[in-house]
């Protein structure tokens, strides 16, 4: 079975200041991790995702996670937080052979100026 | 959003009504999704669709169905059996959806269905 842990539904960083938002998984086999990006009443964007090769990923508007199997995590950060970076952030996982996707709960991330 | 369209936007509906919520896009992909997501459970698969004609059951697909008639269409209709079906619906689609797919899916925007 696959599963997602976002351990945080809130975080808060001020402007200019690093962020890190949680993720831990759980699959029977190897995974593929990914992140997204929800606004108020939107879909969901897609931001990067591991598969295999180089730990750290890098993606879309300055984000990047790094895929650490030891501790089963996937965490995403970003060196400098910008105001429109407040937003809902949701971790998912696929284990090698599932079907389809398994969606963390969403941390909502919200950047003071 | 880029590529898929779901409307209506907003939707309300009567107690034992069906309803049916649009999905299409213009991307070519193969595989398709529905998602219910509900304040702070994240994402719950209802039905996804491999391929033309084919689709499955997600997590909670009792008091939904879907029809994939054409690639570029996934229609969800939520019944009248779907007991508490106030939510946002989000369709979704991938490249290729199979066992070792590790394609991203990209989303619509969402249609806020609200029973009366």
């Amino acid at each position: 079975a696959q599963s997602v842990a976002q351990p945080e539904d809130q975080v808060n960083v001020a402007e200019g200041n690093p962020l890190t938002v949680k993720c831990t998984y759980s699959v029977s086999g190897n995974p593929y991790l990914f992140w997204y990006v929800q606004y108020p009443n939107r879909g969901l964007q897609f931001l990067l995702k591991y598969i295999t090769g180089d730990n750290l990923v890098k993606g879309s508007y300055g984000f990047e996670a790094e895929f650490n199997k030891s501790q089963t995590s996937f965490h995403l950060k970003k060196p400098s937080a910008l105001v429109s970076d407040s937003a809902l952030y949701f971790c998912a996982v696929r284990d090698m052979g599932a079907n389809n996707l398994f969606f963390g709960t969403g941390t909502r991330l919200t950047v003071i100026p | 959003d880029g590529g898929i369209t779901q409307s209506p936007k907003y939707l309300f509906r009567k107690e034992g009504q069906n309803v049916t919520l649009s999905c299409e896009q213009n991307l070519n992909h193969d595989a398709m999704y529905w998602y219910r997501q509900d304040p702070g459970q994240g994402l719950r698969l209802i039905y996804y669709s491999q391929i033309v004609n084919d689709f499955q059951k997600g997590d909670i697909a009792e008091g939904y169905s879907v029809s994939r008639e054409k690639k570029e269409s996934f229609p969800l209709t939520v019944t009248s059996a779907q007991k508490n079906p106030t939510a946002f619906y989000l369709c979704a689609s991938s490249i290729e959806g199979g066992h070792s797919s590790y394609n991203e899916q990209f989303f619509g925007p969402g249609t806020r269905l609200t029973v009366l």
